[in-house]
């Protein structure tokens, strides 16, 4: 499968603890997104990468979370205390240069509930 | 406040009956998508339009880019079962990064 692959799929943590998601996009995408759904509601832009640099974060993205993708290659997504407002649907995706005109591929996300 | 509201958010019809989700904004896009998302997966691109007025067919779906640029529209012929999912409408603003999603416009076509 060379579509874009995100891990794991199912997170179950308990409030406070720290995070960790993993995006590996496909292989000659340069730009990688992440995004968060919550349930009944369209994807939500946290963070744009393009290669290494980390070029837009949202101001969804709080102190608490934290993404890097170190070789231009796959991206971890990090929330730190995690908080029961954090249980969504983290959606990566990935693109060549050339904008949104370019086909935009998604993963099959990470589902994280926070008990 | 959402970028891009989409009409109706929820759609349950018949087999063989034609529909049509809305995706309005205030806004200009200098690009729009439709995406079909179904439960658990992660969104699949269905069509880009890049200029207004523009009309593009794919199968028993068609899309309809505003004049303006700032809405669209998705009409299903002859819906059927294997229609049903979560249709998003995405926008894209020169000079920005992200593409803003619509609220979502979820389809059941009941057999």
């Amino acid at each position: 499968d060379t579509g874009v692959s995100q891990d794991p799929r199912h997170k179950i943590t308990k409030r406070g603890q720290n995070v960790t998601f993993r995006c590996d996009p496909i292989s000659e995408h340069n730009r990688l997104y992440w995004y968060r759904q919550t349930l009944g509601q369209g994807p939500e832009f946290l963070t744009y990468f393009q290669n290494e640099a980390q070029l837009e974060k949202s101001r969804l993205l709080s102190d608490r979370f934290s993404a890097e993708r170190p070789k231009g290659s796959f991206s971890t997504l990090e929330i730190q205390r995690t908080e029961q407002g954090d249980s969504a649907m983290y959606l990566c995706a990935s693109s060549q240069t050339g904008g949104w005109n370019t086909e935009a591929f998604f993963g099959q996300g990470t589902r994280l509930t926070v008990v | 406040t959402q970028l891009l509201e989409q009409s109706p958010q929820f759609l349950s019809i018949q087999e063989g009956e034609n529909l049509t989700v809305y995706c309005n904004s205030s806004s200009v896009f200098s690009s729009l998508q439709w995406y079909r998302q179904e439960p658990g997966e992660g969104p699949v691109l269905l069509v880009t339009v890049v200029t207004g007025g523009e009309v593009k067919k794919l199968k028993r779906l068609t899309f309809q880019f505003g004049d303006a640029r700032k809405d669209s529209s998705l009409h299903i012929t002859a819906a059927q079962p294997g229609d049903t999912g979560l249709y998003l409408c995405a926008g894209h603003q020169t000079g920005a990064n992200n593409l803003f999603f619509g609220t979502g416009t979820r389809l059941t076509v009941i057999p």
